[in-house]
């Protein structure tokens, strides 16, 4: 049973470039939500996605958005890229409709140089 | 605003004996509380919950106390072990099931032989 899964691991941009990451939530699960962990940090919410719609979001510009796709992968999205921006960016899934933790993936580390 | 703060950012501990992780939180909205574990280049694993009906819930070495009247809450670990080094996140969130996560800045605990 896969867990969550995330691509790529690593990513080096310049300022101004845009970004997909990608996220497939563990086997089962419906609901993704991505989080920004920057250096020295805990994970920021960013927002969350289930039935192909936003449902939250977090304290972020609209830079940033975001996709789920009818299989619950997720894509986030960020455009004119800044500096601030470089950090590990996380997935979590979940069970809409089951209370629970969040299963976390590995992350995709972002460099924006 | 840092609504979940964990003030101690680094924690040393012998190997056998008790480790007790820290965190306070601000908002009276959270209601429901859990500690995350990360391992360098990992993302979180949820290692341990409570809501706050609770002041307690232990899961075998591990165990969450609620202060409600203080908004804060603890992580012991008895007996602490080498793998349990790590860094430690403690989170919060409105309800149960899939609300977003504030999470602390984390603490490291390094459990020495």
């Amino acid at each position: 049973d896969a867990g969550v899964t995330q691509s790529p691991t690593h990513l080096i941009k310049t300022r101004g470039q845009q970004v997909t990451l990608r996220c497939s939530p563990k086997s089962g699960h419906d609901t993704v939500s991505w989080y920004q962990q920057a250096l020295g940090q805990g994970p920021q919410f960013i927002f969350q996605y289930y039935e192909e719609e936003e449902r939250q979001r977090g304290n972020f510009p609209d830079r940033f958005s975001g996709h789920q796709f009818p299989n619950y992968s997720s894509e986030l999205n960020v455009n004119a890229l800044l500096l601030g921006d470089s950090a590990l960016y996380l997935c979590a899934s979940s069970y809409w409709s089951l209370t629970g933790e969040q299963f976390f993936g590995p992350g995709t580390r972002l460099t924006v140089l | 605003d840092q609504q979940v703060k964990q003030n101690s950012p680094s924690l040393s501990v012998q190997e056998g004996r008790i480790s007790i992780l820290n965190c306070d939180y601000t908002n009276s909205m959270f209601d429901y509380f859990l500690w995350y574990k990360k391992y360098p280049a990992e993302g979180p694993t949820f290692l341990i919950s409570i809501s706050s009906i609770k002041d307690k819930n232990e899961d075998g070495r591990f165990t969450v106390f609620l202060n409600k009247s203080a908004k804060h809450l603890s992580l012991h670990i008895v007996p602490s072990q080498p793998g349990d080094s790590a860094v430690y996140f403690c989170a919060a969130s409105r309800g149960f099931g899939n609300e977003k996560l504030t999470f602390g800045t984390g603490t490291r605990l390094t459990i020495i032989p």
